[in-house]
């Protein structure tokens, strides 16, 4: 059974700070997948991570996915408060199969503070 | 405007009273899912569809079920609610499995039983 693990689930940090969030999954794939959700709303998608060494990047976050390391990282580079949300990474446990199923981890709440 | 709609939004019901949360999207998407969140689980997938009348287990579909009649449309049915099934529940499509793309989120349903 797949699971995939988030670390730290909570983090509070300055604003003008890097940090990483980890993503740790259980079996091998190539597909995953990284989420925002801000308080009280919906999900959004951020990041299709779809190959191993893949790395995208959008503003002060970048995401990365190593396979061999079943890992993947959501870099925050010089965070501000707009940044503060939970962020979810979400697996395909079959990989390019395409079968429709997705592991979520718990998710990592961060608190940006000014 | 591209959107999935779920209703109800919020809902109270009682132990045993069947209830149906629907989820529809206009973006012509051949893959829909329903999900759960729960505080501390992140997500879980309760079932998913590739297709019209294509649908299959997610990783807790115990006490659910769907139907997947016309591609627009994804009602989620629990026919005896339990409190077990309290939770925030978030409906989602994207083009196709091949998540390449990306997945679109419902609002949510915040369900209640007592």
């Amino acid at each position: 059974e797949l699971k995939v693990e988030q670390n730290p689930l909570f983090l509070s940090m300055q604003e003008g700070k890097n940090y990483t969030i980890y993503c740790n999954y259980s079996t091998t794939s190539d597909r995953l997948y990284w989420y925002r959700q801000d308080p009280g709303k919906s999900l959004e998608s951020l990041f299709v991570l779809l190959s191993n060494g893949a790395v995208k990047q959008e503003g002060r976050l970048m995401a990365s996915l190593d396979t061999k390391a079943r890992l993947s990282t959501l870099h925050i580079t010089a965070a501000v408060h707009d940044l503060s949300a939970t962020y979810f990474c979400a697996v395909d446990p079959y990989g390019s199969s395409n079968t429709g199923k997705l592991i979520f981890g718990q998710g990592t709440t961060l608190q940006v503070k000014p | 405007e591209a959107q999935v709609t779920q209703n109800p939004r919020y809902l109270i019901t009682v132990t045993g009273k069947k209830l149906t949360v629907t989820c529809s999207q206009n973006m012509n998407h051949e893959y829909m899912s329903w999900y759960r969140q729960d505080p501390g689980l992140g997500l879980r997938q309760i079932y998913y569809s590739m297709n019209v009348e294509v649908t299959d287990k997610g990783d807790v579909p115990e006490g659910y079920k769907v139907s997947r009649k016309e591609k627009r449309n994804f009602p989620l049915i629990l026919e005896s609610p339990s409190p077990n099934q309290t939770s925030l529940y978030f409906c989602a499509s994207s083009s196709s499995a091949n998540f390449g793309e990306t997945q679109y989120f419902g609002p949510g349903t915040r369900l209640l039983v007592l």
